[in-house]
């Protein structure tokens, strides 16, 4: 199995601050990684697949960057409504694996 | 937009088996991939296994002698069994469909389309 790690755990971030959440894969998955939002009691959210595409109606403060084994989500400037648990996701082969989750909250 | 809906008991008793159905609307099961994915309770998320239109399916290994996904295509609709249920298997279940993306001429396939969830308790 591909194992997705994601560090910090948590990440606590003052309104209008960047936040940086890091998410590396134990063997190469190309490009091909994805990263949802959860707030409690909702499903999950698509925010960028293929490593840095934003998923529609995204807002742009979202964006994601890498390929290979590292990869990174960054939120330019937070807004109250992006306190949120954050999760980063392989597909490039049949048996998809998701990190551990990455707490972002306020400060 | 496609939109999913799970259904099924949310309190099944130990031993006996887990059933789900997602109920797909305002969309085709074709050029897709159908997932379930569960949440166990304050825990992150684990991918349960796929189906396609065709039927051809793929499961986690480690809950593949357990599992079972099948399609009704008349319906609209896919299904999870899980056998032999025990209290780790208490959690968040949500539907999910995986779209296709092409990437150097091979098609990958990510989660794009999630189901509110419906959360399953094992407990007798």
């Amino acid at each position: 199995d591909i194992v997705m790690t994601q560090t910090p755990a948590t990440l606590s971030v003052s309104p209008g601050e960047r936040a940086t959440l890091s998410c590396r894969a134990s063997r190469s998955v190309r490009s091909n990684v994805a990263w949802y939002q959860q707030k409690p009691g909702q499903a999950p959210r698509l925010l960028i697949y293929a490593a840095s595409a934003r998923a529609a109606g995204i807002p742009a403060r979202f964006s994601g960057r890498g390929s290979g084994t590292e990869f990174t989500l960054t939120i330019s400037s937070l807004q109250p409504e992006d306190f949120a648990v954050y999760y980063c996701h392989q597909y490039d082969n049949w048996l998809s694996t998701f990190g551990q989750g990455t707490k972002v909250e306020i400060k | 937009q496609v939109q999913l809906q799970e259904s099924g008991p949310g309190l099944v008793k130990p031993s006996e088996t887990l059933s789900l159905t997602c109920t797909v609307s305002n969309g085709s099961l074709s050029n897709s991939y159908w997932n379930w994915v569960r949440q166990p309770p304050g825990k992150g998320l684990e991918w349960v296994g796929y189906i396609n239109y065709s039927g051809d399916t793929n499961y986690s290994p480690s809950l593949r002698s357990r599992v079972t996904i099948s399609v009704d295509t008349t319906n609209n609709q896919f299904s999870l069994h899980l056998s032999s249920v025990t209290a780790a298997d208490t959690a968040v279940y949500f539907c999910a469909r995986a779209a296709p993306f092409l990437s150097a001429r091979v098609y990958y396939y990510y989660i794009d389309v999630w189901g509110k969830g419906t959360t399953v308790t094992v407990s007798s």
